[in-house]
C-alpha cells in the first residue's frame, strides 16, 4: 500500500525557469495540502485541494504559483519564473477526508528544490 | 499574529530517561493540536492528536498533555531509545487550517 509518492526528491533550476512538482496522494485519498518548508523553519502552509478544486489557497503567493489536482493524475505545483528565494522543501500531503481535526495528513518524503 | 513557539534549542538527553518537549502558543485558540515526527530527508509523520477539550493522550510511551490556560502543550517520550533521536513537530489547527512550529531536535544519547 504505497504512501504519498512526490517526484523529483531533487530539483535544480536556474532563475527564470519553471518547476513541476509531481504529487500523488495515498490510494483514495482525495484531499491534497501543499507545504514550503524552509531550513530551521517550520511547514508553512501553501495551499489544500479536493479532486478538481481548490478549496484553500491562502498560503500560496498570487504571483508565479499555480496548484491543481485534476480528476485523473496527481496533483502538480507549479512555479513559474523562479527566484533563489524560491529554493526550499516542498511537501504533499493528502487525507481521506475533509477536516484535519478527524484525519491525520500523510505526509511525502518532499522535493527539495534549487534555484541557482 | 498568531505565533507557536518550540524548544528552540536541540534537547539532548540521556538513554532511558524521559524527554519533554514543550510547544507554547499566542494569539490562537486552537481546537485540536497535533505532533509530527520528522527525520532528515523526509516528510513529517504524524503521532498524536489531542482535542482542545482533552487535558492528555496517550499512545505507547508517547504522552501528550494540552493545557488551554496556559496555551501550552507537553510531549514527553518516556524511556527514550537513539532511535526517538528526530525533530518533532508542534501543530495547531482549527477546521482545516493547520500552523507549525519550527520543531525541536532531540538527541537521545546512548
Amino acid at each position: 500500500n504505497a504512501g504519498v509518492m512526490q517526484n523529483p526528491r531533487h530539483l535544480v533550476r536556474r532563475r527564470g525557469q519553471e518547476a513541476r512538482l509531481r504529487c500523488s496522494p495515498v490510494k483514495g485519498h482525495s484531499h491534497v495540502y501543499w507545504y514550503r518548508q524552509l531550513p530551521e523553519e517550520g511547514l508553512k502552509f501553501m495551499v489544500y485541494l479536493q479532486k478538481e478544486n481548490i478549496i484553500d489557497e491562502s498560503g500560496m503567493p498570487k504571483e508565479r504559483f499555480s496548484a491543481e489536482f485534476p480528476k485523473e493524475g496527481p496533483s502538480i505545483l507549479r512555479i513559474q519564473q523562479v527566484v533563489r528565494g524560491d529554493s526550499a522543501a516542498y511537501f504533499c500531503a493528502s487525507s481521506p477526508r475533509a477536516g484535519t481535526s478527524t484525519d491525520t495528513q500523510y505526509f511525502g518524503p518532499g522535493t527539495r528544490l534549487t534555484v541557482l | 499574529s498568531q505565533k507557536i513557539e518550540q524548544n528552540s534549542e536541540a534537547l539532548n538527553i540521556q538513554e532511558g530517561k524521559t524527554a519533554t518537549l514543550t510547544c507554547n502558543y499566542t494569539n490562537y485558540s486552537p481546537a485540536y493540536l497535533q505532533w509530527y515526527r520528522q527525520d532528515p530527508g523526509r516528510g513529517p509523520v504524524f503521532l498524536l492528536l489531542i482535542r482542545e477539550n482533552e487535558k492528555e493522550k496517550r499512545k505507547e510511551r508517547l504522552k501528550v498533555t494540552f493545557d488551554t490556560t496556559l496555551k501550552q502543550s507537553l510531549f514527553h517520550i518516556t524511556a527514550s531509545q537513539p532511535a526517538d533521536s528526530a525533530t518533532y513537530l508542534c501543530a495547531l489547527g482549527r477546521d482545516d487550517k493547520i500552523i507549525f512550529g519550527k520543531g525541536t531536535r532531540l538527541h537521545i544519547l546512548p
